[in-house]
């Protein structure tokens, strides 16, 4: 399957701690992308990173890619109560207009509990 | 507002039924895609659509089907309607044919209650 699976199933944690979410894959990728949702919304784009970057950088938000282990985590600095979501990582897009890649495949999520 | 826009937000509705779920993607985006999100079977995608075009089909079943308009906006329709059926149904949509640098921009989805 190209479905991505995080790890933990759910993290729980105090405002201002970090909050570190794994994302493993199973096939060749072109790009491995972060998705959050609140509950019972829909999903926010957080961030992607391509198959020949190993790191990169948004905000509080940091997302490191080994495509020799087939895996990628997400790293929330300083998390705030705000955080508390579902967080996914998601596999399969591609970028050319023409590509067949469209689709991605999404993992179960992390959930992750911010307590104030 | 993510600028994609879907309708209704919630339907209730009985087994044996059809449903319309509609979505409007983000101004100047070209591609489609639905998602059924449950608590099973997580995120699956169902189908894509290209400007007009059906791109890509996923786990979608016979007894729904979807179509993209000349103005974009994409229609899921789902009939015999099952329990299992009770889902989220989620429309999403890119520039391009794929999810692009910027990735998809999902709308805020649609809960459906089959009882």
């Amino acid at each position: 399957s190209q479905q991505g699976e995080e790890d933990p199933q759910a993290l729980s944690i105090q405002e201002g701690e970090n909050a570190t979410m794994n994302c493993s894959y199973k096939t060749s990728i072109n790009n491995l992308q972060w998705y959050r949702q609140n509950s019972g919304r829909g999903l926010v784009h957080l961030i992607l990173i391509r198959s020949n970057e190993r790191e990169k950088h948004s905000g509080r938000l940091r997302v490191t890619l080994d495509t020799s282990k087939k895996s990628s985590s997400l790293l929330i600095t300083a998390s705030r109560a705000a955080d508390t979501a579902s967080y996914f990582c998601a596999t399969g897009g591609g970028f050319d207009r023409g590509s067949t890649l469209g689709r991605l495949y999404f993992g179960r999520g992390t959930q992750l509990t911010v307590w104030p | 507002d993510s600028g994609v826009t879907q309708t209704p937000k919630h339907l209730i509705t009985a087994t044996g039924q059809r449903v319309t779920l509609r979505c409007s993607p983000r101004s100047g985006d070209l591609s489609v895609y639905w998602y059924q999100q449950s608590l099973d079977q997580g995120l699956q995608f169902l189908i894509q659509y290209y400007n007009g075009e059906e791109r890509a089909k996923g786990n979608i079943l016979e007894r729904f089907s979807a179509q993209q308009f000349p103005d974009l906006h994409s229609e899921l329709n789902l009939s015999s309607l099952e329990l299992g059926d009770s889902a989220l149904y989620f429309c999403a949509s890119s520039v391009a044919g794929s999810s692009g640098a910027a990735g998809y921009t999902f709308g805020s989805g649609t809960r459906l209650t089959v009882v």
